[in-house]
């Protein structure tokens, strides 16, 4: 199984919106509403930021949204802070009862 | 609020067996949630390995399946990792997790690099 496809890089300064793109199959992302999103800054653990293609969990910003078309799930980061810059990482169940990551995001505040 | 920590040997031989133990404090173990293992080589992304559940019940990675397995101790609060035949394209930072439903990991350790050397 290939990994998701997400951008290896996205931009944008302070105040303003961005969106990460995860693209994947009918068996995986477009399969079920299991889609989640982590932040990982260097050096540090993942961590959770959004599940279920749009849930976010106790103590996450409402900044971080999360949404899905078809194979296609983004995530959106409203009101950028230079606390955002990070890497994204997306990850999918799949239909063969697997899991999937995407490749990764770096997000850089300018 | 639950806290796993990773242990293990952090230099391995090649054709080696790499074992690591996580150790969750906190909560149980045995409550109704899987535990995994997810691994990210160093400036790569992250991989999953695979999730075991308290009683045992396994879900491998299929790339690794042949070369992994897990194991749960419910008496010491702690889950383990054992990746056989081991090369360098396996030196990576292991982290343990819980996971909910096998689906997402909501609680991470801090991570313990692995390096494969000869």
């Amino acid at each position: 199984q290939s990994a998701l496809s997400q951008p290896a890089s996205v931009s944008g300064s302070p105040g303003q919106s961005i969106t990460i793109s995860c693209t994947g199959t009918s068996g995986d992302v477009g399969f079920y509403n299991y889609v989640s999103w982590y932040q990982q800054h260097p050096g540090k653990a993942p961590q959770l930021i959004i599940y279920d293609d749009i849930n976010r969990p106790s103590g996450i910003s409402n900044r971080f949204s999360g949404s899905k078309s078809g194979n296609t799930a983004s995530l959106t980061i409203s009101r950028l802070q230079a606390e955002d810059e990070a890497d994204y990482y997306c990850s999918s169940y799949t239909s063969t009862n697997s899991v999937l990551f995407g490749g990764g995001t770096k997000l850089t505040v300018l | 609020q639950v806290q796993l920590r990773e242990s293990g040997p952090g230099l391995v031989r090649p054709s080696g067996t790499l074992s690591l133990t996580c150790t969750v404090s906190g909560g149980s173990i045995s409550g109704l949630t899987w535990w995994g293992w997810i691994r990210q080589p160093p400036g790569k992304g992250l991989e999953w390995v695979g999730f075991i559940y308290y009683t045992g019940s396994t879900n491998y990675n299929p790339s690794l399946k042949s070369r992994v397995t897990m194991s749960v101790d419910t008496s010491k609060n702690l889950f383990s990792l054992k990746l056989s035949s081991v090369t360098a394209l396996d030196t990576a930072v292991y982290y343990c997790a819980r996971s909910q439903r096998m689906i997402y990991e909501d609680h991470w350790g801090q991570g313990t690099l692995v390096t494969v050397f000869s």
